[in-house]
């Protein structure tokens, strides 16, 4: 079975910028989490998707949103970009019941200049 | 609210001496937990899972860990260091509210030595 895929890998924005990071996760799983990465916060939950719909919501600003189409792919969007959203962005894709797990993608690394 | 705590941000050990990486959670439910591995410019990859079938947990590349309820640890270990370990380790909890968000630890990179 292929992995967890992230398009793109890297990404170069400006302030202000607004930027859209894709995620397929592994076949027939039909949850989607995100994650942000950054040295000085660590790992920190941004949201879930399953089946659609929003399922779990991190401590993130609105300019943070996302959403899941039918075919279970994710994106995130991230509008007005600021220098400290800089970060590593993990997609997870887990079957979606309790405690199963999620297995990561490798990442966007999005630079905000 | 659940909490992980990773005591040492940087461990290093010789190549094949034992390995100990600690995490202590902090959760008011019973906690799933889990030790992912990061190498450089990757994602996470999964070492192992405890979820309260067996208190001792192999997971892949001879690495283990103890689910200490009393202490309310889950440290991860390895008998013999090799240095492929060298990464970032990270322990990770799940529970609660939602029981597939995961509130990880602040990491601990681990540095083999020749």
């Amino acid at each position: 079975k292929a992995g967890v895929t992230q398009t793109p890998r890297y990404l170069i924005k400006t302030r202000g910028q607004q930027v859209t990071l894709s995620c397929s996760p592994i076949s027939g799983h039909r949850s989607v989490s995100w994650y942000q990465q950054t040295p000085g916060q660590g790992l920190q939950f941004l949201f879930e998707y399953f089946s659609e719909t929003q399922r779990n919501k991190g401590n993130f600003p609105g300019r943070f949103s996302g959403r899941q189409f039918s075919n279970s792919r994710s994106e995130m969007n991230v509008s007005t970009l600021e220098l400290g959203d800089s970060a590593l962005y993990l997609c997870a894709s887990s079957t979606g019941h309790n405690q199963e797990t999620q297995y990561f993608g490798p990442g966007t690394r999005l630079l905000v200049l | 609210a659940q909490s992980v705590t990773q005591l040492g941000s940087h461990v290093s050990v010789s190549e094949g001496a034992l390995v100990l990486l600690r995490c202590n959670y902090s959760s008011s439910v019973p906690p799933y937990l889990f030790w992912y591995v990061q190498y450089p410019n990757q994602g996470l990859q999964l070492l192992l899972k405890y979820t309260s079938a067996a208190t001792l947990v192999k997971g892949i590349n001879g690495f283990e860990a103890e689910f200490k309820k009393s202490e309310t640890s889950f440290h991860l270990t390895k008998p013999s260091a090799h240095m492929s370990d060298a990464a970032e380790y990270f322990c990770a909890v799940s529970g609660g509210g939602s029981a597939r968000q995961l509130t990880f630890g602040s990491g601990t990179q681990l540095t083999v030595l020749p």
